[in-house]
């Protein structure tokens, strides 16, 4: 079992649909994040949470919503996305406070709107 | 602000090949340097670290200094392996608080045998 892990693998939407994606890390750790990752592009911190507190939010668009229920599990519920969110979606999680502490990432959730 | 300039790619290389993928940083303080690698299909892993100047990061054959005077992090290896074909993130945090990582753009890395 990874550490943490991401579903579905793969989605495919439509434009008014919903759909929420999962991250699940089994590690302890305090923190966790959503990661959006564009062809071409670098990786765009999306949401992070702290101790189940978001802490930073990075001017994402409201059709993106996340959720931290508790320290091991993350959500991003999505609605009435663009072709333009099409991307690979990267959860992350690590310890914080220290000084170089390792993040670690699940293996992403390719999105296609349609 | 902070960011990271990676070289563009792609990397193409013959396996056993010399490597380096050239990384600088602008950052107000110090902080800590980050390579991870991308594998197709896969999400990122750390591939190695250094915390301050003049510490060197090092993991399955791949090197990286951490040069404060040049603001520079790149990432070395002497023969690479058609197994390390990859993207490779060049990445930057500042200590304390949450784990916010800058990543550059990445670089793809293709070995051919």
């Amino acid at each position: 079992e990874t550490g943490v892990t991401q579903t579905p693998r793969h989605l495919v939407m439509g434009m008014t649909n919903k759909k929420s994606l999962k991250c699940e890390q089994h590690l302890g750790h305090n923190a966790m994040y959503w990661y959006k990752q564009s062809a071409k592009k670098p990786l765009e911190l999306m949401f992070v949470y702290s101790l189940e507190e978001r802490v930073e939010n990075n001017s994402v668009p409201s059709r993106f919503s996340p959720e931290c229920p508790n320290s091991s599990h993350l959500f991003l519920h999505l609605h009435t996305l663009q072709p333009e969110d099409s991307a690979l979606y990267l959860c992350a999680s690590s310890q914080d406070g220290g000084q170089g502490s390792e993040a670690f990432f699940g293996q992403g959730t390719r999105l296609t709107v349609v | 602000g902070n960011s990271v300039t990676q070289m563009e790619g792609p990397v193409t290389l013959s396996e056993e090949a010399f490597l380096t993928i050239n990384c600088t940083y602008t950052a107000t303080g110090y902080p800590s340097l980050f390579w991870y690698v991308q594998y197709p299909g896969e999400g990122l892993q750390l591939l190695l670290k250094a915390t301050k100047a003049d510490d060197k990061g090092s993991n399955k054959g791949f090197e990286a200094t951490y040069r404060k005077e040049t603001t520079s992090f790149h990432l070395e290896k002497g023969s690479v392996q058609v197994s390390d074909s990859a993207v490779y993130f060049c990445a930057l945090r500042f200590s304390g608080g949450y784990n916010k990582l800058i990543f550059g753009a990445g670089t793809r890395l293709a070995v051919h045998p």
